[in-house]
């Protein structure tokens, strides 16, 4: 079964306490993307990576590292978190040309920077 | 730079009745998406249109893609309660950072 999978689900951290949100998918998809969703803004974008090693930027990729060393993973890192990264996101992935095809997403995390 | 607006944001009706949202981008576009997203949940795809004059139905949804007018449409025939969700449109950015451009999402509330 076609999977996104990200851990944890749920978090709930103090500020400055470095953590990681893991981001896997089987459908060996080059494309893979980070959003966080906010009441009445959407989701938007932090970092995307078109394959294994490239990463770039999105919209809101301050306060926020990612890494691509194999295709199946991409890692959300938050090195100091603070308050206004609560959020709730979303991992996506998708087939290499993004214009034609949907993106797949996984079940999301939801944190909570104390 | 892209921006993607949906209206309305909120929306509560009657089950039985018709209604649309409106998606509205600002920059050239021939990539539009829909999703849909239920309480605490992750976002399902319901459509993707590729072109001017695209049309999709699945059930009592159809949406709809006007690129010269820059707007997409998702239609609800008929409401049920089961339809009651968030709808994101999303547009493909196609120059710079690959990136789908989110609206704010609908809260379509039916009720019985």
């Amino acid at each position: 079964e076609a999977q996104v999978t990200q851990n944890p689900r749920y978090l709930i951290t103090v500020t400055g306490k470095k953590l990681t949100v893991t981001c896997s998918q089987n459908m060996n998809h080059e494309y893979m993307s980070w959003y966080r969703q906010d009441p009445g803004l959407g989701l938007r974008q932090i970092y995307y990576s078109m394959n294994v090693e490239v990463t770039d930027k999105g919209d809101v990729p301050e306060g926020y590292k990612v890494s691509r060393k194999e295709k199946r993973n991409f890692p959300l890192i938050l090195e100091s978190p603070s308050p206004n990264q609560t959020s709730l996101y979303f991992c996506a992935t998708k087939v290499g040309d993004l214009m034609n095809t949907e993106a797949f997403f996984g079940q999301g995390t939801r944190l909570t920077v104390v | 730079e892209l921006k993607v607006e949906q209206n309305p944001l909120f929306l509560s009706m009657q089950e039985g009745k018709n209604y649309t949202i409106y998606c509205n981008y600002s920059t050239t576009s021939d990539r539009l998406y829909w999703y849909r997203q239920d309480p605490g949940k992750s976002l399902e795809s319901l459509f993707v249109l590729l072109s001017n004059g695209a049309v999709k139905q699945e059930g009592r949804l159809m949406a709809s893609l006007d690129t010269k007018a820059r707007l997409s449409t998702l239609h609800i025939t008929a409401a049920v309660h089961d339809l009651s969700a968030t709808y994101f449109c999303a547009v493909s950015q196609i120059q710079g950072a690959q990136k789908l451009v989110f609206g704010q999402g609908t809260r379509l509330t039916i009720n019985p």
